[in-house]
């Protein structure tokens, strides 16, 4: 069975940084695209960062760019989010994607809450 | 950027009742390759988003028939037949045809 297992999150100051880790499993992660999905506490879902099955080209949302880096290590089957100069805006459950748009199943992790705040 | 927006925000429904929610872009979705990009998620209570239908009408593994989209261009529709008491939640829809960004609408809340 197709696996996604987010870890890193916890409490952060603003201005901190942290590390996101997503491990796959039980497919072959290097070829789908990933991504990474937000959702603050009680709110919508929100698109946040992307990048190709290589990890040669990636996007990311206007309100992250320049502060968070999305990467891949596809001989470990890891994604990460490298979170830097937090804000308080930036409180969500993060979760991990497999290819939001194709034919293959969309998969998502069980999500890792990341709280800024001092 | 493309922004959706669904109606209504929320929905109550009876059980074994059909149940139909609207999601209207504010481009169209057709992308350059033919294919439009429009997908509907379902967030239980507690619990991740799981995609129940892609590109507007094909529905993932495992999705009852009792869910299916459809519409083209601007306007597009998720309805379920017969509602399950299963079927509470919130109900996202979501672009992937021009992006960055991929946009979600502000969901749907769906109450059994």
């Amino acid at each position: 069975e197709v696996q996604l297992v987010e870890s890193g999150g916890g409490l952060v100051q603003p201005g901190g940084s942290l590390r996101l880790s997503c491990a796959a499993s039980e497919f072959t992660f290097s070829s789908y695209w990933m991504h990474w999905v937000r959702q603050a506490p009680g709110k919508g879902l929100v698109w946040v960062a992307r990048i190709n099955d290589d990890g040669s080209s990636t996007s990311y949302a206007d309100s992250v760019k320049g502060r968070f880096t999305i990467s891949r290590d596809n001989a470990k089957n890891t994604l990460y989010l490298q979170m830097n100069s937090l804000r308080a805006e930036d409180t969500a459950v993060y979760y991990c994607v497999r290819d939001l748009t194709g034919e293959d199943d969309a998969y998502w992790g069980q999500g890792t809450l990341v709280t800024v705040s001092s | 950027d493309v922004v959706l927006t669904q109606s209504p925000l929320s929905l109550p429904v009876t059980l074994g009742q059909p149940a139909s929610i609207s999601c209207i872009s504010s481009h169209r979705l057709v992308h350059s390759d033919g294919n439009t990009y429009l997908s509907w998620f379902q967030q239980r209570p507690g619990q991740s988003p799981r995609r129940l239908i892609y590109k507007v009408s094909n529905r993932d593994s495992g999705v009852p028939d009792r869910f299916s989209g459809s519409g083209s261009g601007t306007d597009f529709t998720l309805k379920i037949s017969r509602v399950e008491a299963e079927d509470a939640g919130v109900y996202y829809c979501m672009q992937g045809t021009h992006w960055p960004p991929w946009t979600f609408g502000q969901g749907t809340k769906v109450e059994v």
